[in-house]
């Protein structure tokens, strides 16, 4: 079965410091999704993107979020400046229409 | 604005039959819903796109009341792998891409 695959699976990270996690999503889907989860808690949403560009964002993801899908296969979400409130697991989710997502098994970043 | 859900947490026995409500204070356009189970990701269930609607999967079903902005989750003869946290998300008809999860509610079955 098709699935989505982030790298890496675990990263840890300096206060201020630059991170870009990565995601492959699933080969026909169009439309490409962060969240991120803190300690088990809720599901947050960050950031989706069509068409290659952003079509929704929250009010979490601020200037020191970006993404990108720089290749037609790769799709990243840079943290400029990570703060210690970014520790988190954040997961990337894809879907080729207006079905379910399909989520990857994430990122736990740690910021120390 | 984040959906609610109730119960937040609910204990049962193999076999047992569970509902898990979800409720909006805003129009929808659509609801999902998934299972986590620890460490792991959200794993899709079933999404319901028209008001009133039922679908079923196996021994889970859902139904959506688009008046009343809510939904409910359906498990029935609960079995061991059903144990997870369970969140619906919702979509509203002016922002359809951008799915907003409840806040929960983690089923624990015993044997």
């Amino acid at each position: 079965e098709p699935e989505v695959t982030q790298t890496p699976s675990h990263q840890v990270t300096q206060m201020g410091q630059e991170v870009i996690l990565r995601c492959v999503p699933i080969s026909n889907h169009l439309y490409f999704y962060w969240y991120r989860q803190i300690l088990g808690q809720k599901v947050e949403f960050l950031v989706s993107f069509y068409n290659n560009e952003i079509s929704e964002k929250s009010e979490i993801f601020d200037d020191q979020f970006s993404v990108e899908r720089p290749d037609g296969s790769n799709f990243t979400l840079k943290i400029r400046s990570t703060k210690l409130e970014d520790s988190a697991m954040y997961f990337c989710a894809s879907r080729r229409d207006r079905e379910g997502y399909t989520f990857g098994s994430g990122t736990r970043l740690t910021v120390v | 604005q984040q959906p609610v859900q109730s119960p937040q947490a609910v204990i049962l026995r193999e076999g047992e039959d569970a509902v898990i409500n979800c409720s909006s204070s805003k129009a929808l356009y659509s609801v999902h819903w998934y299972r986590q189970k620890h460490g792991e990701a959200p794993v899709f269930l079933m999404i319901l796109l028209k008001g009133g609607e039922q679908k079923g999967h196996e021994k889970i079903s859902a139904s959506f009341n688009e008046k009343k902005q809510q939904s409910s989750l359906y498990l029935t003869a609960s079995q061991l792998s059903y144990s997870g946290t369970y969140f619906c998300g919702t979509e509203d008809p002016y922002n359809t891409d951008k799915l907003i999860f409840g806040t929960g509610t983690r089923l624990q079955v015993f044997p």
